[in-house]
């Protein structure tokens, strides 16, 4: 089973560049988020989504996109990266609130920006 | 607003000995709540989650952890560690309700004593 699949799983950027990060689930999970984590900062909430077609900010929004214009995949978009979001990278989904609710991860995606 | 807060940066127990790592939360209602597991260079595993009725609940890998409404809290515990329990661990807190997000905790790093 492939569950939830980040690609790519490294990436090197020089300031400026712009990439997007691609989150893959096969569980037709409805929730889907982005998180980056960071050393003695636990993982914060950087988008999410309740549904195909729609987004919200997190607690640290601010330099990033996401699109879910498919249920399946949840787009992380890195516009003009900075050295500050040199960070490695979880994708995550669930099914709605209920007593099956977990949160599955990918692998991450260890991201370099210099 | 959901948060959580571990206040145990690093623990370091001798290898049989019993753990206990801290965990509070804040949210206005019932929460859902987590503990993951993440081995170094690795993704995060769940460990346990509760969702309603039983305040105690079992994990996987001998873990338990037991919700107490009164203090917030949600404490992991293990009455015996075993080497392979070095890892950092992750409290969690979702929202019964729609539109809810899963926030963590800046996580506790687990060292094992010899």
């Amino acid at each position: 089973n492939a569950g939830v699949t980040q690609t790519p799983k490294f990436r090197v950027l020089k300031t400026g560049q712009s990439m997007t990060l691609l989150c893959a689930q096969d569980m037709n999970h409805e929730y889907m988020y982005w998180y980056r984590q960071d050393p003695g900062m636990g993982l914060r909430l950087i988008h999410y989504s309740v549904g195909e077609g729609t987004t919200a900010k997190g607690e640290v929004p601010d330099g990033y996109n996401v699109s879910r214009l498919k249920k399946q995949n949840f787009l992380l978009g890195l516009e003009s990266a900075a050295p500050s979001q040199t960070s490695v990278y979880f994708c995550a989904s669930s099914p709605i609130p209920g007593q099956n609710t977990e949160a599955f991860f990918g692998q991450g995606t260890r991201l370099t920006v210099v | 607003a959901q948060s959580v807060t571990q206040p145990d940066i690093h623990i370091t127990v001798s290898e049989g000995a019993s753990l206990e790592l801290r965990c509070n939360y804040s949210y206005g209602a019932t929460p859902y709540l987590f503990w993951y597991v993440q081995s170094p260079g690795q993704g995060l595993q769940l460990l346990l989650k509760y969702f309603s009725g039983d305040t105690l609940v079992q994990g996987i890998k001998g873990f338990e952890a037991e919700f107490k409404r009164s203090q917030s809290s949600f404490n992991l515990r293990k009455p015996s560690v075993h080497w392979s329990d070095a890892a950092e661990y992750f409290c969690a807190v979702g929202a019964h309700s729609s539109a809810s997000k899963i926030i963590f905790g800046s996580g506790t790093r687990l060292s094992i004593r010899p």
